[in-house]
């Protein structure tokens, strides 16, 4: 089973608007990823922040993380119809040896 | 720098078959792990190789087994397939561990008739 639940399930934007998406999770880690993954193919690494960290930017991106409320959110600036994709966080759990849980994922529609 | 090779790409096989799935990890990459994704399921790790030896395993039955060769080529194997096998199948290679992500491969897709 997932240990993750994204937020929303399903995002509609017009080109240029930011998204955001959010991830909950239950157990303590040791760092949150975010991944995007296009049509049933591969994933695509996009950003990881370690357990110690509150926020990291990439380009166009920025992930926050609160530990406290177990909670990474994913903000996607200035969104072209390229983005469109489905985006999943994944947690590296303390102890867990390397084994990404992820979550739902959240299916992102830029539309022009 | 090539990635993360998968093969093959689609697969059909029926009930009580047996299947091997190969991936190449991108090169000095010494992780390889392994996924499963289904509409019901989402992502579930299967397991994880580190220079030959498994370093983890997911909650799977024992007819799904993996190992890493001496180049950090990896196999994974389903014994007695069940429809409920059908999924796409992901790998992923780090340098080391989760520290510096993953890159992942396009997958095969395994569908069990």
């Amino acid at each position: 089973s997932q240990q993750g639940e994204e937020d929303p399930q399903a995002l509609s934007i017009q080109e240029g608007e930011n998204a955001t998406m959010n991830c909950s999770y239950k157990t303590s880690i040791n760092n949150l990823q975010w991944y995007r993954q296009n049509s049933g193919r591969g994933l695509v690494h996009l950003i990881l922040i370690r357990s110690n960290e509150r926020e990291k930017h990439s380009g166009r991106l920025r992930v926050t993380l609160d530990t406290s409320k177990k909670s990474s959110s994913l903000l996607i600036t200035a969104s072209r119809a390229a983005d469109t994709a489905s985006y999943f966080c994944a947690t590296d759990a303390w102890g867990g040896g390397n084994k990404l849980t992820f979550g739902t994922g959240t299916q992102l529609k830029v539309e022009l | 720098k090539a990635g993360v090779t998968q093969t093959p790409r689609y697969l059909i096989k029926t009930r009580g078959q047996q299947v091997t799935l190969s991936c190449s990890p991108i090169s000095g990459h010494r992780s390889v792990s392994w996924y499963q994704q289904t509409p019901g399921q989402g992502l579930q790790f299967l397991f994880e190789y580190f220079s030959e030896t498994q370093r983890n395993k997911g909650n799977f039955p024992g007819r799904f087994s993996g190992r890493q060769f001496s180049n950090s080529r990896s196999e994974m194997n389903v014994s007695t397939l069940e429809l409920g096998d059908s999924a796409l199948y992901l790998c992923a290679s780090s340098e080391r561990d989760s520290l510096y992500g993953y890159t992942f491969g396009s997958g095969t897709r395994l569908t069990v008739v």
